[in-house]
Order: structure tokens, then sequence, then C-alpha cells
């Protein structure tokens, strides 16, 4: 079935150094999602992106999907302590119409060192 | 507006009991999602319903199941519970059922089985 693999599984950085972290799925997606989770909290939903190709930024967040529509980076400029938490992608398979289940990575953990 | 609620916060249980878990999803959102997250792992889908029908099973055993109230609400029950399923349980709300949808998590439950 599919598969939606993330790496690295933890990163520890200096604030203010870039951060990124990598997802592949073993099947094309029809679309991808980034969700955070704090220490302690729920997963909060960042981005989807739908096109082949595309890159779209939230300020020092930038997000791209690749053009077989398999992979997807989010990289971090200059990150800060605000930052911490671990990040996940999430894409759906379907499982018949309509139907389908979403199916995240393991996640990277971000770690910031002040 | 509020956002998904959960309850109980916490749980703890022994093996063999039942548990119910609830969810009050945003007001407006007729699809809710169930995920079990472990430890170190992403959230592993477990259902979707929407407009109170079933529109999504993750693979997970028959001692799982869950529905969904005419207030879009929904309970998830948990039969014979084994120490494996010791686990934070999210609920997931969103506008509609296709797989273009931001979920909106809840702070889930904290299902511990002793």
């Amino acid at each position: 079935g599919q598969q939606v693999m993330q790496i690295p599984q933890y990163q520890h950085v200096q604030e203010g150094e870039d951060f990124t972290t990598y997802c592949n799925s073993s099947t094309t997606l029809s679309n991808i999602q980034w969700y955070k989770q704090r220490p302690g909290g729920h997963p909060v939903f960042l981005i989807q992106l739908v096109k082949s190709g595309e890159v779209k930024k939230q300020k020092r967040l930038t997000f791209q999907f690749g053009e077989a529509k398999k992979n997807s980076s989010l990289h971090i400029t200059a990150t800060q302590t605000t930052d911490v938490g671990t990040y996940f992608c999430a894409g759906p398979r379907v499982v018949g119409g309509s139907n389908y289940k979403l199916t995240f990575g393991k996640g990277t953990l971000l770690t910031v060192n002040p | 507006d509020a956002g998904v609620t959960q309850s109980p916060t916490h749980l703890i249980k022994t093996r063999g009991q039942q548990v119910t878990l609830r969810c009050s999803p945003i007001s407006g959102h007729k699809s809710v999602s169930w995920y079990q997250q472990v430890l170190g792992q992403g959230p592993q889908f477990i259902f979707q319903y929407y407009e109170k029908e079933e529109r999504g099973r993750g693979n997970f055993p028959d001692r799982f199941s869950a529905r969904q109230f005419p207030n879009y609400s929904s309970e998830l029950n948990v039969n014979a519970l084994l120490l494996g399923d010791s686990a934070l349980y999210l609920c997931a709300s969103s506008l509609g059922q296709g797989a273009y949808n931001e979920q909106f998590f809840g702070p889930g439950t904290r299902l511990t089985v002793l």
C-alpha cells in the first residue's frame, strides 16, 4: 500500500540556521498536506500543495511539491525557537469512489538551540 | 469560534475493558476522522465519517468501531483493550469529505491501558 516516508527523523539546529525536511511517497499523490505538532500538542495544518512543481511560501517557510507529485519538502529559513516541533507530511490514498484515508509520515522532530 | 473538542482528556483502563471516546467537530464541519498516534509516530488513520456514514477505514481490528450522530459529533469505541492500544487518540474535522480538505485536529484523548 501507499507509504509516506520522511527524512530526517530528527534535526537539531542552532537558532538562525536553516532546516529542511523531505517527504517521499511510493505512489503519485493528488495533493500533499503539511502539519506541525508542538510538543504535547496536536497537529496543526500548515499548507496544502496540489499542482506538480508547486512552490508556496509562508514567511520563513517554503514548501515544494515535486514534478512527479511523489515528493515534497519543507524548508525553514533562519530557524527560531518557536519553530520547535514535529513536522508531518500527509497524503491521501483513495480507497474507493470519493472515499480516502490520509496517510501521515513519521514526521521530523525539529529542536532549536537558542 | 470553538475548535474541535474531545473528551475525556485522559483515560486509564485495564486490559480487556472497553472505552468510548467522544468528539465534537467545528460547527459546520460534516466530516470527522479518527487517528491513533503512538509516541514518536505520525497519526495513523482509523476511520472517517461523513454525513453519518463510514467513508474510510484504516488497518485496525474490528475491536475498533465508530459512529457519527445527526449533529455530526462522533464516538470511537474500542473493545477488549490491549496494552498496545495505549496512545493519543485524535479526532479531526473537515468541511468536506474529499481528499483536498484541511484537517482540524482536536487536543486528543490520552489513553493508557494497564
